[in-house]
């Protein structure tokens, strides 16, 4: 079935770096979206991207939608500790499905 | 405060027992999920209700049977509870446009069979 590989699958950075991870899949979507989850919380929305090469951007985090439709990317900047969580991409398959990858998880080092 | 809200929180409970899930949106949407998260934290869904008809109805075993009273409401009832079933679900909602904005998560039902 489908399926969205996420990459890294974890990383451990110190407060201030910049982070980039990335949702690649074999299959088109029309929509992607990121997300954040934190422990013992359900994942909140982060970006929303609707067109091939659309680049948005929420505070310090920033979502690419790749040009060829199968792949997103999303980067922090200046991370600080609060930013740890798992981040999870998840790509629009049909009306009101979304398939969501196998999740990045950062940890901020103070 | 608007939002997703499930109860209960924790649920712990022995083979063979029948439970519940409750879910309660009050953000005005018309579509409503269940979504399950493994060990793994992998997140995938399960049902859909769009103004309390079903939509979506992934291969999940016959033993979870989702109800939907209202829209703004969706429960999930598992019967003979196995050590499978373990696992933290998620009820989620979303507006309109087909879910094209994305969902708005509840902070889940952590369930552990024992």
């Amino acid at each position: 079935g489908q399926q969205l590989n996420q990459s890294p699958q974890s990383m451990f950075i110190q407060e201030g770096e910049d982070v980039s991870m990335n949702c690649t899949s074999s299959s088109i979507f029309n929509t992607w979206l990121w997300y954040k989850q934190e422990p013992g919380e359900g994942p909140v929305l982060l970006i929303a991207l609707y067109k091939a090469g659309e680049l948005t951007s929420n505070g310090r985090l920033t979502a690419q939608f790749g040009i060829t439709r199968k792949d997103s990317f999303l980067n922090i900047s200046a991370s600080i500790p609060s930013d740890v969580g798992i981040y999870f991409c998840a790509g629009q398959t049909g009306t009101y499905k979304y398939i969501f990858g196998t999740g990045t998880r950062l940890k901020v080092l103070a | 405060d608007t939002a997703v809200s499930q109860t209960p929180k924790y649920l712990v409970t022995q083979m063979g027992n029948d439970k519940s899930i409750k879910c309660e949106q009050n953000l005005g949407h018309d579509t409503m999920y269940w979504y399950k998260q493994d060990s793994k934290k992998f997140l995938k869904i399960m049902f859909s209700y769009n103004n309390k008809e079903l939509i979506i109805n992934e291969t999940v075993p016959n033993r979870f049977s989702p109800k939907s009273p209202d829209k703004a409401h969706l429960n999930l009832h598992i019967n003979s509870l196995e050590l499978g079933d373990s696992a933290v679900y998620f009820c989620a909602s979303s507006g309109p446009g087909a879910g094209g904005y994305g969902y708005t998560f509840g902070s889940g039902t952590r369930l552990t069979v024992v």
